[in-house]
């Protein structure tokens, strides 16, 4: 079956600071890969996500770059605030099977002032 | 709309006893899930309903756990009888189709579950 995996599981910044998130995947017939932010004690969020067809997606300070040849996919933020703390997961969803996510383990973000 | 609506938002209960968590829907949304979240395995697909229909119950652990989604705007995830090693935050999510490109899942509150 697939499997997501996530590095780093921590990260430190410094406001103004960018920081970027790494995924793999196993499913070369993975298609769609969202990513989440969840804060401290509150339910995971969508910020962005991208498909098998495009490359790169951009949305302001947030960005998201898709390699399928070599089956990873990866999360930039620039210019950090430190509202951008949080853990951020990354997911893939299979066309096979029965098209559920499978998530990464996580990444807490800590943007430091 | 309201989102997700999942109760209770925390659940303390003695091993052995039964629980049962709720989830409501968005409306329209015809894709359920429930997920478990905790420190050590992150976030796991316990079982996911489309059009009420269970799709995909693999990653229910074992046969304490049991979903029910009886109609469109009702879900039911219980634990029967609960054990300490169930203690995690239980989310559930909706989504319109298979979640691709329609903002992908809407995740509610979450239940934070404690079994002593």
């Amino acid at each position: 079956g697939e499997n997501v995996e996530q590095h780093p599981s921590t990260l430190s910044v410094q406001e103004g600071d960018s920081a970027v998130i790494k995924c793999t995947y196993s499913d070369s017939a993975s298609n769609y890969f969202p990513w989440y932010k969840q804060e401290l004690g509150k339910r995971p969020q969508l910020i962005i996500d991208i498909r098998s067809n495009v490359g790169e997606k951009k949305d302001q300070r947030i960005a998201v770059t898709l390699n399928k040849t070599a089956k990873h996919f990866s999360l930039h933020i620039t210019e950090t605030q430190p509202e951008d703390s949080a853990v951020y997961f990354c997911a893939a969803r299979s066309t096979s099977g029965t098209y559920k996510y499978i998530f990464g383990t996580g990444t807490r973000l800590k943007v430091l002032a | 709309d309201a989102g997700v609506i999942q109760s209770p938002r925390h659940e303390v209960t003695e091993m052995g006893q039964e629980v049962t968590l709720r989830c409501k829907p968005i409306s329209g949304h015809n894709s359920l899930f429930w997920y478990r979240q905790t420190m050590m395995r992150g976030l796991e697909l316990l079982i996911y309903f489309n059009n009420n229909v269970p799709i995909d119950d693999s990653g229910m652990p074992e046969d304490r756990f049991s979903a029910k989604m009886p109609n469109a705007s009702f879900s039911t995830l219980k634990i029967q009888p609960s054990e300490p090693r169930d203690s995690a935050v239980y989310f559930c999510a909706s989504s319109l189709g298979t979640g691709q490109g329609m903002g992908g899942y809407t995740f509610g509150s979450g239940t934070r579950l404690t079994v002593v």
